[in-house]
């Protein structure tokens, strides 16, 4: 059974870091694209990240360039999110989700993980 | 990006009702879109995917539609279990945005 387990989240004051890791196990992780998603309370999902099956090519959502930066250790079947300069409005369950090749879809997803910004 | 675009935001329904509910690409050239359902505190569950086809395990009262940039989901007779949100998502571009949500309650 796929299964996805996110880590990492907690509280931290605007301008810090926070780093998320996302393991996943009951499939050939290192076949998969990966992708963060997340949910700021009350809202919707919003995309925020993508990383190839190899973690050569990654793509982020306009929201986050240059402050976090996604990453994956096929050796030890996780996925990274490591965010830098932390606003406000990043406050959100931050969850992993498995993407099927050929036919695009996010057909697996972890329980999510809780980030809170604030003073 | 390409902006995804849902209709209606809120519905109200009965059970036993058919649902329908629209999302609408600003571009594409394919039938990448796919449904999820959310329920409260959980995380999202693929629905559809490929426009059409149905994910394994979901009831057959669940039915997708459409092409390129307009796209339907369908519930042919709502059932208890199905009053949740729901979310299109287009994935013609690497930037994998999703609509902003149909929340559908019991009248």
């Amino acid at each position: 059974e796929v299964h996805l387990v996110e880590s990492g989240g907690g509280l931290v004051q605007p301008g810090g870091s926070l780093r998320l890791s996302c393991a996943g196990s009951g499939f050939s992780f290192s076949n998969f694209r990966m992708n963060w998603v997340r949910q700021a309370p009350g809202k919707g999902l919003e995309w925020v990240s993508h990383i190839s099956s190899g973690g050569l090519t990654m793509y982020y959502a306009d929201s986050v360039k240059g402050r976090f930066t996604i990453s994956r250790d096929n050796a030890k079947s996780s996925l990274y999110l490591q965010m830098n300069n932390l606003r406000d409005e990043d406050t959100a369950v931050y969850y992993c989700a498995r993407e099927i090749p050929f036919l695009p879809q996010f057909d697996s997803w972890g329980q999510g993980t809780l980030v809170t910004v604030s003073s | 990006d390409i902006q995804v675009t849902q209709s209606p935001s809120f519905l109200s329904a009965s059970v036993g009702d058919r649902v329908t509910i629209t999302c609408r690409a600003s571009q594409g050239n394919s039938s990448y879109l796919a449904w999820y359902q959310q329920k409260p505190g959980k995380a999202p569950k693929l629905l559809i995917y490929a426009a059409s086809t149905l994910q394994s395990g979901v009831p057959s009262r669940f039915s997708g539609s459409g092409s390129v940039t307009e796209f339907t989901l369908t519930v042919s007779s709502l059932q208890p279990e199905d009053f949740a949100t729901y979310y299109c998502q287009q994935l013609n571009s690497y930037h994998r945005t999703f609509g902003g949500g149909t929340r559908v309650e019991i009248k």
